[in-house]
């Protein structure tokens, strides 16, 4: 069964300190991996996904990812983080038919 | 920006009335779900379509039903709201196909008192 683990409920960072935040799934075939945010009240965006190729991937507002088919993980990066990337994280894989299955998410604040 | 709209963004309704969240998109997508989502729990996928006149119940058991009749509209209706309703819903289109994402609105949240 398809499954999405994230490990980190909640995260704290210093402003401009980097950032790491955790994604292991469980999937049988080669996965379709989804990183997406969401601010407090809104929908989830798209910050970056993996299909097949660079298992090093980058997305928007800085963050990058990279897919680890050997420890079955798709960990989210960021250098430096900004006050504005506090929000909740989830990561998703895609299965078969087409549906997404997402983790529980990770809580990010930002302290200045 | 996506352009997949939600109705009504908040909305408190009290036990046993019937309501129906709206979820419209405009890229022609074949591919619609809903989820449900509540704090510290994963999104859980309660109906899916795949095109018109295709729905799909999901993963989580739920008591509400949906419709495709148009390829743009997928709205959610509970015919008789409890209080263990309340929870944001979310809405969102994909095209068909394997490697495609999700693009998501902005949600409702349902309070049922």
């Amino acid at each position: 069964a398809q499954s999405v683990t994230q490990p980190d409920i909640h995260i704290t960072v210093s402003e401009g300190a980097s950032l790491e935040l955790r994604c292991n799934y469980s999937y049988g075939a080669t996965p379709y991996l989804f990183w997406y945010v969401q601010s407090p009240g809104q929908g989830l965006q798209l910050l970056l996904k993996y299909f097949s190729g660079d298992t090093l991937v980058q997305g928007i507002k800085g963050f990058e990812a990279e897919f680890k088919r050997s420890q079955s993980s798709f960990n989210l990066r960021k250098p430096s983080v900004h006050w504005s990337d506090a929000a909740e994280y989830f990561c998703a894989v895609g299965a078969s038919g087409n549906q997404f299955y997402f983790g529980t998410g990770t809580s990010l604040t930002v302290i200045p | 920006e996506a352009d997949i709209y939600q109705t009504p963004r908040y909305l408190v309704i009290g036990t046993g009335k019937k309501i129906t969240l709206e979820c419209s998109q405009t890229m022609g997508h074949d591919k619609m779900y809903w989820y449900q989502q509540d704090p510290g729990m994963e999104l859980h996928l309660i109906h899916y379509s795949y095109g018109v006149n295709s729905t799909e119940k999901g993963d989580l058991s739920s008591e509400s039903t949906v419709s495709r009749i148009r390829t743009e509209h997928f709205p959610l209706t509970l015919e008789s709201a409890r209080p263990s309703h309340t929870s944001q819903y979310l809405c969102a289109s994909s095209e068909r196909g394997w490697n495609t994402e999700a693009f998501f609105g902005q949600g409702t949240r349902l309070t049922v008192v």
